[in-house]
């Protein structure tokens, strides 16, 4: 069965201060893993898709990575509003396969 | 373009009740994923519809269906609420489904009393 941990469960920074988002997954065989951004009382909005280990893709000031068996979100010098809990999900390989998700990430930073 | 509306936004039902929660698509995309949203167990999938047709269903019991309408649009049906079934209701809809990024609605907040 697939499985997705994410780490920390939550964290707190200061703006400007850079970390990093854990994603760590076990697949059969991957088709895609992914990762959301989720506000208070809305529903994910996506933010990447990657594909295959060494890809990176950016977005402002994310930047995700992928290996054979974990994914990070790098946040460089965040700001407020990137406070919101991030989510990833994996998808395996094969006909109308479900994506299953990780328990999320709640960041919070202060100004 | 319009975004994927859930219908309705709050809904509060009592042990034993059934339920039924809408969710309209983005025009053009043929997929409707439903994920359950709880703070212990995170997004849990529910079902996929394509093209009315159920293409893929999750560890839910029974109680728990769901159907596609030729509009695209969907419904999810939970009979004999229990305790356990509140959650937030997740829609997410995409033109094909696998592999691709999803659009995700704003949920219908469920408590069950």
């Amino acid at each position: 069965e697939d499985q997705v941990t994410q780490s920390p469960e939550a964290l707190r920074l200061q703006e400007g201060e850079s970390s990093s988002l854990n994603c760590s997954y076990t697949v059969s065989g991957l088709r895609g893993l992914f990762w959301y951004r989720q506000d208070p009382g809305k529903g994910p909005e996506f933010l990447f898709t990657l594909y295959s280990a060494g890809e990176e893709k950016e977005k402002e000031r994310l930047k995700a990575t992928l290996t054979k068996k974990e994914s990070f979100l790098h946040i460089t010098a965040p700001k407020p509003e990137d406070s919101a809990t991030y989510l990833c999900a994996v998808q395996a390989t094969g006909a109308n396969s479900k994506l299953t998700f990780g328990k999320g990430i709640t960041l919070s930073v202060r100004p | 373009k319009a975004g994927v509306t859930q219908t309705p936004r709050y809904l509060i039902k009592t042990r034993g009740q059934q339920v039924t929660l809408s969710c309209s698509p983005i025009s053009g995309h043929r997929s409707v994923s439903w994920y359950q949203q709880t703070p212990g167990q995170g997004l849990q999938f529910l079902f996929e519809y394509f093209s009315e047709t159920q293409r893929n269903k999750g560890n839910f019991p029974g109680r728990f269906s769901g159907r596609q309408f030729s509009n695209s649009r969907s419904e999810m049906n939970v009979s004999t609420l229990e305790l356990g079934d509140s959650a937030l209701y997740l829609c997410a809809s995409s033109l094909q489904g696998a592999g691709e990024k999803l659009f995700f609605g704003s949920g219908t907040q469920l408590s069950v009393l």
